[in-house]
């Protein structure tokens, strides 16, 4: 099993849809978790933590599910430049390393 | 405020020539340095990172080395490149010792092996 498993999509939805993407991890020991963003041919970007009790960034809500290990992204409103793929990264018990998931990519189309 | 940058930007290079990529960060100190990979279309390998100055550990072995002359240079070398080896590389950083270890990246340089 992968360390850390994500659909790749790609997701294509219009305008204004709502989607989520799950994101499942194999450490039960992780820490520390994470959605990036990263646009075609460009670096990742932090998009936003995600904490324990979940927590939610304007139109992005993210959830963490211990048990099941597994962690969430809520998108609600798409817009047409939340176009990109959208990285899952999970960190173990060291403070030195994450790991990335391959990616789901979204297309918002108008 | 921090910054990563990250030189070249593109390189073309042919197969068996070797290969120099730097990476500096700005505006911190001691950080804990990476250098990825990322294949066309695929996600992201850790190839190396570095928790201080001459402190490298390799993930995956190959053809590539990384040394980490000064606390915020990092650098990627090869001998000789593969056809293999091409791909968008990645520097990133993040604050050593804390427990949020997101990590910061440069801008990447884009690599193709001919």
């Amino acid at each position: 099993r992968k360390e850390v498993e994500q659909d790749p999509g790609p997701f294509n939805v219009p305008e204004g849809a709502t989607v989520a993407f799950n994101c499942t991890y194999s450490n039960s020991a992780s820490q520390s978790f994470f959605w990036y963003r990263q646009d075609c041919r460009k670096e990742p970007k932090l998009l936003m933590s995600v904490y324990s009790s979940g927590n939610e960034d304007g139109r992005f809500t993210a959830q963490l599910n211990r048990a099941s290990q597994y962690i969430s992204l809520l998108i609600r409103d798409s817009k047409l430049s939340d176009s990109a793929t959208y990285l899952c990264v999970v960190g173990p018990n060291s403070y030195d390393k994450v790991i990335f998931g391959p990616g789901t990519s979204l297309s918002v189309i108008p | 405020s921090q910054t990563i940058h990250q030189w070249p930007a593109t390189l073309v290079q042919p197969v068996g020539s070797p290969l120099s990529l730097e990476c500096t960060v700005e505006g911190t100190s001691n950080p804990n340095l990476y250098w990825y990979r990322q294949a066309a279309g695929r996600g992201l390998q850790l190839l190396f990172y570095s928790v201080g100055i001459g402190q490298i550990s390799s993930e995956v072995p190959q053809n590539l080395s990384a040394s980490r002359p000064q606390d915020r240079q990092f650098i990627l070398s090869s001998k000789k490149l593969l056809l293999s080896d091409s791909g968008f590389y990645l520097c990133a950083w993040n604050l050593r010792g804390t427990s949020a270890n997101t990590q910061y990246f440069g801008p990447g340089t884009r690599l193709t092996v001919l």
